[in-house]
């Protein structure tokens, strides 16, 4: 059974400051998934990761995965108060015969001006 | 534009009620996904389908049931409602493979 591991769960932190969210797993997930939740809102797709050494970057957002590690990260750079929001990762359970995502319990970030 | 909607957002019920949320997608998607999420256990997976009359069990299945009729439509009922059934639930569906899941606006459903 696939377990989805985040941390930290709760973050602070000042706009301008770099900082990066871990993402663990149990076992061999054929993809990873980072999405982002902004308060009573739906779940918004960031990036899809489908490969040991993936990375992908979007703006002020890079997200990597290490499957030998079984770790992908989501790093910002520069954070400004428009990126406070909840992340969650998500893997994908590997010849399960189902692409149900198990989700970490997310990151609930604060950038603070 | 195409698009994934949910009815109703807000639901109040009484214990023991059946209850029907809808999900309807315009992508001609073939899977699609019911999860609920509740503080501290983030999203969990209900039941999934790869397309019509396919549906299969998630990882909190228990008092849920859902029905695959056509490609845009995955109803999910809520058999006889108990107040753990209160959370948020988000409908979602894919193209299949590796694509990108796709979540709709999510249904706020309370069990009193």
């Amino acid at each position: 059974e696939l377990k989805v591991e985040q941390n930290p769960l709760f973050l602070s932190m000042q706009e301008g400051k770099n900082y990066t969210i871990y993402c663990n797993y149990s076992t061999t997930s054929d993809r990873l998934y980072w999405y982002r939740q902004d308060p009573g809102k739906s779940l918004e797709s960031l990036f899809v990761l489908l490969s040991n050494g993936a990375v992908k970057q979007e703006g002020r957002l890079m997200a990597s995965l290490d499957t030998k590690a079984r770790l992908s990260t989501l790093h910002i750079t520069a954070a400004v108060h428009d990126l406070s929001a909840t992340y969650f990762c998500a893997g994908v359970t590997l010849g399960g015969g189902a692409d149900g995502l198990t989700f970490g319990k997310g990151t609930h970030l604060i950038i603070q001006p | 534009d195409a698009e994934i909607t949910q009815s109703p957002r807000h639901k109040i019920t009484e214990t023991g009620r059946q209850v029907t949320l809808a999900c309807h997608q315009t992508w001609n998607h073939n899977n699609m996904f019911w999860y609920r999420q509740d503080l501290g256990h983030g999203l969990r997976l209900i039941h999934y389908s790869y397309g019509v009359q396919d549906t299969n069990k998630g990882e909190v299945s228990d008092g849920y049931s859902v029905s695959r009729s056509n490609t845009e439509d995955l109803p999910l009922t809520l058999e006889s409602a108990a107040s753990s059934q209160t959370s948020v639930y988000f409908c979602a569906s894919s193209r299949g493979g590796k694509e990108t899941q796709y979540f709709g606006p999510g249904t706020r459903l309370l069990v009193l």
